[in-house]
């Protein structure tokens, strides 16, 4: 049984470059969460979506970040334009329900922007 | 403003002792709490949950402590084992319907053979 897939799993770019991070989530789940790991801040949620919807995106940084879930089973993160600030990990998350206590994590994509 | 601290970045224990992970939160709203544990190169797996009608959560060797009055939540590993060794993040969420989970940044434990 897969688990939560995203893609690529390394991005290493240059600032002013658009960077598109990718996420499929588990068969079946209907909510999808974006966070970002940093040092500083540790997990922190950018957005969730429910039943493909954006629910919650107050954790988004600012506009030059951008989420869609086009479909169940879809969902992209997107920067435009990326700068250094913006390198940390990128997780996706989905779980059956919103609010049920066991939100499945993909592995990450490790952004660098130069 | 960081609603869900935790103090220690990293931690060190013996193989066969407890290792204690503390979590502090300031928000008295928050109605439920977790741990996740990562391993490096992997996303954070789900390990223990409490709800605020408890003060105590086990599983094998894994036990939350909850204390409300002094917002207070650890993880209790007993015995640890090198196996063990990963970050650790607590997390808090309100089950009123934001559905979000608040996580803290992390505490590195190394257990030591």
């Amino acid at each position: 049984d897969a688990g939560v897939i995203q893609s690529p799993r390394h991005e290493v770019t240059e600032m002013g470059q658009e960077v598109t991070l990718r996420c499929k989530p588990i068969s079946g789940h209907n909510s999808l969460f974006w966070y970002r790991q940093t040092m500083m801040r540790g997990l922190e949620l950018l957005i969730y979506f429910n039943n493909n919807v954006p629910i919650d995106d107050s954790g988004m940084p600012e506009d030059r970040f951008s989420a869609k879930m086009p479909n169940a089973s879809f969902s992209t993160l997107k920067i435009q334009p990326s700068e250094p600030r913006d390198s940390a990990v990128y997780f996706c998350a989905s779980s059956r329900v919103a609010g049920e206590e066991t939100q499945y994590f993909g592995p990450g994509t490790r952004l660098l922007v130069l | 403003d960081q609603q869900v601290k935790q103090n220690s970045p990293s931690l060190s224990v013996q193989e066969g002792r407890i290792s204690i992970l503390n979590c502090d939160y300031t928000n008295s709203m928050f109605d439920y709490f977790l741990w996740y544990k990562k391993y490096p190169a992997e996303g954070p797996t789900f390990l223990i949950s409490i709800s605020s009608i408890k003060d105590k959560n086990e599983d094998g060797r894994f036990t939350v402590f909850l204390n409300k009055s002094a917002k207070h939540l650890s993880l209790h590993i007993v015995p640890s084992q090198p196996g063990d060794s990963a970050v650790y993040f607590c997390a808090a969420s309100y089950t009123s319907g934001t559905y979000k989970y608040i996580f803290g940044t992390g505490t590195r434990l190394k257990v030591l053979a």
